[in-house]
């Protein structure tokens, strides 16, 4: 099946600093990427659609400028979570779709801590 | 609103055990269903879907039928091994957007 990455897998920094999380899809192109939110022993919730070129989509209750999505290329699609706060600690996990009816290909995931 | 149930867990079997994850959704439209499974360390990965009412899915030994009538797709394998043990989410899928049940923790003891 198709392969997407996310980088880092782990990241620990200082309440008030930005963090940037990157999703790729390694082997195809993505016009469609989600970000989702999982929290712990519970259910991925999505956070945003991106579109390649386009702004994002976000879900209710999530505030877009706290996290900031871009979807620059194909294959790549950014968030960053601007000043950090502990209560943004989760997991983080992004998946990608040729297009924004096919099946979606999910990262592994990245473990953000702040502390 | 859409919105998927899904068995509490943790579920541990022994090798060889039947498996049975209940799974119910609420919907508007004509949703497609989805089993997706989790490995330790890994992304989510589809395990097998459904499209329509009395479709089955099938994969790895796995089976789940999309119940219209009692709004179901209750994931069921007759002979599990230990490499099945992982975390299990059944989903569904109205227009593109997916909504996942809290997750199933199965540990299949040998």
């Amino acid at each position: 099946g198709a392969v997407v990455s996310q980088h880092p897998s782990r990241v620990i920094c200082k309440s008030g600093t930005s963090v940037k999380i990157e999703c790729r899809s390694l082997d195809f192109q993505a016009t469609t990427m989600f970000w989702y939110r999982q929290f712990p022993k519970q259910s991925l919730m999505l956070m945003a659609t991106s579109n390649e070129g386009s702004k994002a989509t976000y879900e209710q209750g999530v505030e877009k400028d706290k996290f900031l999505i871009n979807h620059a290329s194909l294959t790549l699609s950014t968030l960053t979570v601007t000043s950090a706060h502990p209560e943004d600690s989760s997991f983080y996990i992004c998946s990608a779709a040729p297009d924004r009816g096919n099946e979606q290909f999910f990262g592994p995931g990245t473990r953000l801590t702040v502390l | 609103g859409n919105s998927v149930t899904q068995m509490e867990g943790p579920v541990t079997l022994s090798e060889e055990a039947f498996l049975t994850i209940n799974c119910t959704y609420t919907a508007t439209g004509y949703p497609s269903l989805f089993w997706y499974v989790q490995y330790p360390g890994e992304g989510l990965q589809l395990l097998l879907k459904a499209t329509k009412a009395d479709d089955k899915g099938s994969n790895k030994g796995f089976e789940a039928t999309y119940r219209k009538e009692t709004t179901s797709f209750h994931l069921e394998k007759g002979s599990v091994q230990v490499s099945d043990s992982a975390v299990y989410f059944c989903a569904l899928a109205n227009d593109y957007k997916l909504s996942f049940g809290a997750g199933t923790t199965v540990t299949v003891r040998a």
